[in-house]
């Protein structure tokens, strides 16, 4: 079993539509989360950081966590475009061996006009 | 947030021989990090570099293989050695600003044939 589990997608939305991306982990040493998007050849571009349950919001994004389930969400509110990209989950345990991120496979999302 | 550059881009290389990347950081950063990321696959940690000390791999990745220097704060090289179509990749530099944000660059793609 991988530590942390990502539908690759595609997934595939009309434009202004309400888009949940998710990962599910294994380990309870993972605390501190993260989401990037890539653009086809491009490096990953972190958007959004974590590290509590709840809800964290930055304009049209929220990243949501629930360690007790060990589940993280991004919602992307008003989807356009230019939000076509994969886009990665990637978690940080605490365990003194550094910042190491564990990805997820990625989701890749396409916004249709 | 840094800015990281990577050279070169992108190559393609002949099975057996070696190729030398180049990540550079606008500002001097404590740790720097090497990633590949392989057709349709999430990004793995190959090696952490610290300025001044011999690089840390990760399991599945030996020093023969990929030689990491590490000679200054704002400058590190990945090589890939007796590179075979396997190694064909996209492979990324990342930095953190001594938090748990990674930066990374555009990465290098690499072909090998």
């Amino acid at each position: 079993q991988k530590e942390v589990e990502q539908d690759p997608g595609p997934l595939s939305v009309p434009e202004g539509a309400i888009v949940s991306l998710n990962c599910t982990y294994s380990n309870s040493a993972f605390q501190y989360f993260m989401w990037y998007r890539q653009y086809s050849r491009k490096g990953p571009e972190l958007l959004m950081y974590t590290y509590s349950s709840g809800n964290k919001e930055d304009g049209r994004f929220t990243a949501q966590v629930d360690k007790s389930s060990k589940y993280i969400s991004l919602f992307i509110r008003d989807s356009q475009p230019s939000d076509s990209a994969t886009y990665l989950c990637a978690l940080v345990a605490l365990t003194g061996g550094g910042n190491k991120l564990t990805f997820g496979t990625g989701t890749q999302l396409k916004v249709e006009l | 947030s840094a800015v990281i550059s990577q050279k070169p881009s992108r190559d393609i290389c002949q099975r057996g021989t070696s190729l030398t990347i180049q990540c550079q950081v606008d500002s001097q950063v404590t740790m720097m990090f090497w990633y590949r990321q392989q057709p349709g696959q999430s990004l793995t940690l190959i090696a952490t570099a610290n300025q001044g000390s011999e690089a840390t791999y990760e399991s599945g990745f030996v020093i023969d293989k990929f030689p990491i220097s590490r000679p200054n704060l704002t400058f590190s090289t990945l090589t890939v050695s007796n590179m075979s179509p396997e190694d064909s990749s996209i492979y990324l530099c990342s930095v953190d600003d001594n938090s748990y944000e990674q930066y990374f660059g555009p990465g290098t793609r690499l072909t090998v044939t």
